[in-house]
């Protein structure tokens, strides 16, 4: 059974600051990592899509990393604002069936 | 483009009843699927479809069923409503390994 695990679970964090989460998956047989974000009451968005081991990628203050032979990425967040306020979402992506293993999620609240 | 549908955006079941919740996409993608999401458990898959004509079950099919005679709608089926199926449904469509594009989702009340 593939198992995608996030950590934390939930964070609070002060406008301003800087802060990142994990997000762990299996490092055999890996094609592809993706990021998603996810505001209350809307639809998940995706944010970055991974393929490389040594891999980051940037959009605004967000940026990630990934780690394919020990099976972890980080995501990273500069300067947190309050409409960085989500859930942030990893998923593994199975190339046998198209599927994505989905992790829990963070649930970022940045505190004004 | 409208991208990814979904309809209705509300809907109210009595248990026992059934109905089918709708999605169409306007981007040619062969993958699609349906995800519930519940409190505290994330996106669960229900059913998915690599393409027209072929679908497959999920990690929570039980009690709900798709069909995908198009490329652009994969409605799904809820047979005989209970009160466990209350949730927000989402229907994602993917090109490859590329990213996943949710519709605005369907909450579902079954009293």
């Amino acid at each position: 059974i593939l198992n995608v695990e996030q950590s934390p679970q939930s964070l609070h964090v002060q406008e301003g600051d800087s802060t990142n989460f994990t997000c762990s998956f299996p490092s055999s047989n890996f094609y592809a990592l993706h990021w998603y974000r996810w505001e209350t009451a809307k639809s998940p968005e995706a944010l970055f899509v991974m393929t490389l081991n040594g891999d980051e990628k940037k959009k605004g203050r967000i940026s990630a990393t990934l780690n394919t032979k020990e099976g972890y990425s980080y995501l990273y967040i500069k300067g947190s604002q309050p409409e960085d306020s989500a859930t942030y979402l990893c998923a593994f992506f199975v190339d046998s069936n198209y599927q994505l293993i989905w992790g829990a999620g963070t649930k970022l609240i940045i505190k004004p | 483009n409208a991208g990814v549908t979904q309809t209705p955006k509300f809907q109210v079941l009595k248990t026992g009843q059934s109905m089918t919740l709708q999605c169409a996409q306007d981007m040619n993608h062969e993958y699609m699927s349906w995800y519930r999401q519940d409190p505290g458990m994330g996106l669960r898959l229900i059913h998915y479809s690599v393409g027209a004509g072929i679908t497959d079950q999920g990690e929570v099919p039980n009690g709900y069923n798709v069909s995908r005679s198009t490329t652009e709608d994969f409605p799904l089926r809820l047979l005989s409503a209970a009160p466990s199926q209350t949730s927000v449904y989402f229907c994602a469509t993917q090109r490859g390994e590329e990213t996943q594009y949710f519709g605005p989702g369907t909450r579902l009340l079954v009293l």
